[in-house]
């Protein structure tokens, strides 16, 4: 069975700050990798996806994402972030036509 | 948005009591999903559909149970609702690319 694991439960930054949020997942075969977002009362919003191809996404919002086989991640990142990315992120995974697995998310907390 | 809605958006119902939820999309998608959602544990699947009365368990599929007999419903059923159930309820389309797109959610609190 695949498995998520998202680093940090918890970041919080500073405007202007980077950003870096990882995620490792188990599966060894061809994988379809996501990041979404989850603004505070609202529900998930596709960020990015990598399916094949160029491994550096980019998504919405100034958000990108590369994906490294070798190390199985998907690590999601923005230069310089803004109070309004105050959400909780999640990175999920699947492979081929299986269900999707979820990581148990990171809350980024963007102070002004 | 992939047009979808979800009903009712909250609900507050006691312990031993039916309670249905309902997902309704107007894309004419085949895959849809029910996840739960609780804090320190991210999203967990249900139940999801394939199609018109298609349907398989998820991860956490005890107590519930699911129907779609067309294909813009499906509706998720806690028999006998317990206070273990109380959480926010969403549903998902998978599109093209084999994403999801959610709907509102509906949370559930169970007393």
């Amino acid at each position: 069975a695949q498995s998520v694991s998202q680093h940090n439960h918890h970041v919080i930054l500073s405007e202007a700050a980077s950003l870096e949020l990882g995620c490792n997942y188990s599966y060894g075969g061809t994988v379809n990798l996501f990041w979404y977002v989850q603004y505070p009362g609202q529900h998930l919003q596709l960020l990015l996806k990598y399916f094949s191809g160029d491994p550096l996404v980019k998504g919405i919002k100034g958000f990108e994402a590369e994906f490294i086989k070798s190390k199985f991640s998907f690590n999601l990142r923005k230069p310089s972030v803004q109070w309004s990315d105050t959400a909780e992120y999640f990175c999920a995974v699947n492979s081929g036509y299986s269900t999707l697995t979820f990581g148990k998310g990171t809350m980024l907390l963007v102070s002004p | 948005d992939a047009g979808i809605t979800q009903s009712p958006r909250h609900k507050v119902t006691e312990t031993g009591t039916p309670v249905t939820l309902r997902c309704h999309q107007t894309e004419n998608h085949r895959y849809m999903y029910w996840y739960r959602q609780d804090p320190g544990h991210g999203l967990r699947l249900i139940h999801y559909s394939y199609g018109v009365k298609d349907t398989d368990k998820g991860e956490v599929s005890d107590g519930y149970s699911v129907s779609r007999s067309k294909t813009e419903d499906f509706l998720l059923t806690l028999e006998s609702a317990t206070s273990s159930q109380t959480s926010v309820y969403f549903c998902a389309l998978q599109g093209a690319d084999n994403e999801q797109y959610f709907g509102p959610g509906t949370r559930l609190t169970v007393t």
